[in-house]
């Protein structure tokens, strides 16, 4: 069975720091998103990692995947209170369908001035 | 291009009945999958459509069922609402396998 751990689920930062956020999941995959929620507000997609080494960046935030680690990487750079948000990372099954991601439990990120 | 669409946008239901929710992908988007999310068991897949036939079935009773239409609109309803049902109800469409799934702004369903 594949499971999805993130921590932390609560992270309060100050403006201009560095934090990263974690996802651990427990079984092969081929395919880890990120996902940003605003409260009240659908899931938007951030990242699409695919294959081991793989990093992608947009603005202030930069994730990566480790296959054989079975880790994937969020990390803030400067954080501004506009990043203030939920943050999920979701997985796939490995050759599984397309639409059944396990999601973590989302991290609630405060950035306060 | 056109989002995810959900209708409705909130719905304040009575223990017993049953509810019908609605979404269409985007356009071009064959596979269209749903989910719950609650504070406390978070984002949990409730099944998934491809070319109208069900590929995937999360982890709930059978009260939970759907249907994906010939373009690709998918329905999904739940009978005999329970309190427990109060949730967020979101729709998701992709393109392939390897693409981001994109969700609608969901459905607000309380059960009262």
């Amino acid at each position: 069975e594949l499971k999805v751990e993130q921590n932390p689920l609560f992270l309060s930062m100050q403006e201009g720091k560095n934090y990263t956020i974690y996802c651990n999941y427990s079984t092969t995959s081929d395919r880890l998103y990120w996902y940003r929620q605003d409260p009240g507000k659908s899931l938007e997609s951030l990242f699409v990692l695919l294959s081991n080494g793989a990093v992608k960046q947009e603005g202030r935030l930069m994730a990566s995947l480790d296959t054989k680690a079975r880790l994937s990487t969020l990390h803030i750079t400067a954080a501004v209170h506009d990043l203030s948000a939920t943050y999920f990372c979701a997985v796939g099954y490995y050759g599984g369908s397309q639409g059944n991601l396990i999601f973590g439990k989302g991290t609630k990120l405060s950035v306060k001035p | 291009k056109a989002g995810v669409t959900q209708t409705p946008r909130y719905l304040i239901k009575t223990r017993g009945q049953q509810v019908t929710l609605s979404c269409s992908p985007i356009s071009g988007h064959r596979s269209v999958s749903w989910y719950q999310q609650t504070p406390g068991q978070g984002l949990q897949f409730l099944f998934e459509y491809f070319s109208e036939t069900q590929r995937n079935k999360g982890n709930f009773p059978g009260r939970f069922s759907g249907r994906q239409f010939s373009n690709s609109r998918s329905e999904m309803n739940v009978s005999t609402l329970e309190l427990g049902d109060s949730a967020l109800y979101l729709c998701a469409s992709s393109l392939d396998h390897n693409s981001p799934l994109h969700f609608g702004n969901g459905t607000r369903l309380t059960v009262t």
